[in-house]
Formats: structure tokens, C-alpha cells, sequence
């Protein structure tokens, strides 16, 4: 079957610090990979994307890579914010059935000043 | 533009009330979706529309009831909700037509309490 695994929480960082949350997933053929983010109070945000192996999908200082062999798509970005705290959610959409969404438990991170 | 828009943004209702909450989107895409969302968990899928017609219902209880009027409006009427739908219902929309079109897009969410 299809699913997520994400790192647990809270995260709790200093600003400027390098994060890294953990996502690998189970999945038929080749997946599409999503992080979205929720603030606090909103709905969830396309952080960023990668539909194929090895596709690093990049936004606001975000990265992740598609790594097929290890089935991973691990959140990074090198120096945190305060405006970065927001709960994360790593999702995959199957390669047939894209109406299914699946997602991770979601990662809280909180960043201090 | 990724836009998605819901309303009302909160909504707050007895348990013999009827309300609907609205979303929108003109982006053209032809799939929409409700999720629902509790308190620090992820989304939820309720219903799924593709071309305006109900394609996928997640055994979602009759007092939720869909309603895609044209390809850009989903609205989800609420009828004797209990206190345990209070939740967070977001909207969500995903371009059919286009490649893949594999990213769905979310609204800000209507923040629902029933009390």
C-alpha cells in the first residue's frame, strides 16, 4: 500500500540553525512527493514538489531530494526563522491515482529567537 | 495563481442548524475536494469531485452533503452536526487536465465549532 512516514515531534530549533525532517515513504512505481506547510491559524501551503527520482524541489530556502533508492524525501533548509515556525506535512500521490493524497503525521518545528 | 478561497473563515453552530461553507477557485482546474482536519493531525479526505460530478465519497456521514454547482464552486452543506465534527474543513482543487496534474492546491480552511 501507499503511505508516509515522518520524523516526530515537536522541533524545537534556534534561530539561523539547519533543519532537517525526516520523510520516507512506501509506495508502487514512481510517486509524486509534496511538503506542505500549515502556519499556525491557516490552511495548508505547497511548500514544494518533485514528481521523479532524483528531482530536488526547492521554495523559500526549502529543499528536498527525491531519492528513489533509499525512498526518502527529507525536508532541509540551512538556517531557520522564527517565521518558519509551522507545522510540516510530507505527502506522496500515487503514480495512477492522483486523487489520493497521502500524508505524513506532520512535524511541528518551532524556532526561537 | 494557486488560489483557493473558503468561506466563512469561522463558523460556529447549534446541532439543529443548517449552514454550507463555500469554496472557490479559477484556476481552471476540474477536481475538487473536502478534507477535514482535527487538531494536530493531517487532512482528512471527505469527498471528491471530478467534472462536477461526485466520484469519490469517503463514507462520510449524510449530514456532511456536497454540492458542485459549476466547475470553479464546491460548497458543503451541514445539517444536525454533532460536536465531534468540530474540525478544521479545507478545500482543496487539483488541475486534471494538465500533464500529470498531481498537486493539489488548499484553501485557508473554514475553522468549524459545533456546539
Amino acid at each position: 500500500g501507499n503511505s508516509v512516514t515522518q520524523m516526530e515531534g515537536p522541533v524545537t530549533l534556534s534561530e539561523e540553525a539547519f533543519l532537517t525532517i525526516n520523510c520516507t515513504y512506501t509506495a508502487t512505481g514512481y510517486p509524486s512527493l509534496f511538503w506542505y506547510v500549515q502556519y499556525p491559524g491557516e490552511g495548508l501551503q505547497l511548500l514544494l514538489k518533485a514528481t521523479k527520482a532524483d528531482d530536488k524541489g526547492s521554495n523559500k530556502g526549502f529543499e528536498a531530494t527525491y531519492r528513489k533508492e533509499t525512498t526518502s524525501f527529507h525536508l532541509e533548509k540551512g538556517s531557520v526563522q522564527v517565521s518558519d515556525s509551522a507545522v510540516y506535512f510530507c505527502a506522496l500521490t500515487p503514480q495512477t491515482g492522483a486523487n489520493n493524497l497521502f500524508f505524513g503525521t506532520g512535524t511541528r518545528l518551532t524556532v526561537i529567537p | 495563481d494557486t488560489e483557493v478561497t473558503q468561506t466563512p473563515k469561522h463558523l460556529v453552530m447549534g446541532m439543529t442548524n443548517k449552514k454550507s461553507l463555500k469554496c472557490e477557485q479559477h484556476m481552471g482546474h476540474r477536481a475538487m475536494y473536502w478534507y477535514k482536519q482535527k487538531a494536530k493531525k493531517p487532512p482528512e479526505l471527505m469527498f471528491v469531485y471530478s467534472y462536477e460530478k461526485l466520484s469519490i465519497n469517503e463514507s462520510v456521514p449524510s449530514r456532511f452533503s456536497p454540492e458542485c454547482p459549476n466547475s470553479s464552486l464546491l460548497n458543503l452543506h451541514l445539517h444536525a452536526l454533532q460536536p465531534e465534527d468540530s474540525a478544521l474543513y479545507l478545500c482543496a482543487s487539483r488541475d486534471w487536465t494538465s500533464g500529470r496534474g498531481e498537486t493539489q492546491y488548499f484553501g485557508p480552511g473554514t475553522r468549524l465549532l459545533v456546539l
